[in-house]
């Protein structure tokens, strides 16, 4: 079946450093691709999305984009701040508006040190 | 619009109890869904309304598990005889159908559950 794998965190950085956090899927056919960011003590929010091979979605200053060739939505930021820490989620969904579920990595958390 | 919102936002009970958690989406969505996301894992599906039709149920919900959308509205998730392994965030999300070719799904800030 279809599935996530996230490179395993804590990612621990400081402030002002480069981003990269590693996302690779498996998937029938081509499914759409999310980052979610879970912000303690909140609810997951859309980070950003892509719908197709090499769409770039971008938000906040953060950047991915969907490698088909690759299988992958790699996370970048070129500068991350201290409120950046949070833990990431990459997510898929199928590829028809009847493919209803979000198929979820196990989440890397961020850690932004000042 | 107020976003997703769910009831209670923790909640505490012993083995055996019964519990029940309601989520209210976005007005305008028709989508409804119910994740169990346990400590270090991404959420996991455990069910989907379109509209008041309860669509797909995955395995992880066991008979102990039911969940209802009447009036195609609110939703509440109910737990039955509790167990500890039930202790999880459960997490509500709402998405409308549309011409849209991805499934941008928003989510509740989610029910923290206990079992002692």
């Amino acid at each position: 079946g279809d599935s996530v794998t996230q490179m395993e965190g804590p990612v621990t950085l400081s402030e002002e450093a480069f981003l990269t956090i590693n996302c690779t899927y498996t998937a029938t056919g081509y499914p759409s691709l999310f980052w979610y960011v879970q912000y303690p003590g909140e609810g997951l929010q859309l980070l950003l999305k892509a719908t197709k091979a090499d769409d770039k979605g971008s938000n906040k200053g953060f950047e991915a984009t969907y490698r088909k060739e690759t299988t992958s939505f790699h996370l970048e930021k070129g500068s991350v701040q201290v409120s950046d820490s949070a833990v990431y989620f990459c997510a898929l969904s199928g590829p028809s508006d009847s493919n209803y579920q979000l198929i979820w990595g196990a989440g890397t958390k961020l850690i932004i040190k000042p | 619009d107020t976003g997703v919102s769910q009831d209670p936002r923790h909640k505490i009970t012993k083995r055996g109890q019964n519990v029940t958690f309601r989520c209210d989406p976005i007005s305008e969505h028709n989508r409804l869904y119910w994740y169990r996301q346990t400590l270090g894992q991404g959420p996991e599906f455990l069910t989907y309304f379109q509209n008041e039709a309860q669509l797909e149920k995955s395995r992880l919900l066991s008979d102990r598990f039911s969940a209802e959308r009447p009036k195609g509205s609110f939703s509440t998730l109910e737990i039955q005889r509790t167990e500890q392994g039930d202790s999880a965030m459960y997490l509500c999300a709402s998405s409308r159908q549309g011409t849209d070719i991805y499934n941008e799904q928003f989510f509740g800030p989610g029910t923290r559950l206990t079992v002692l």
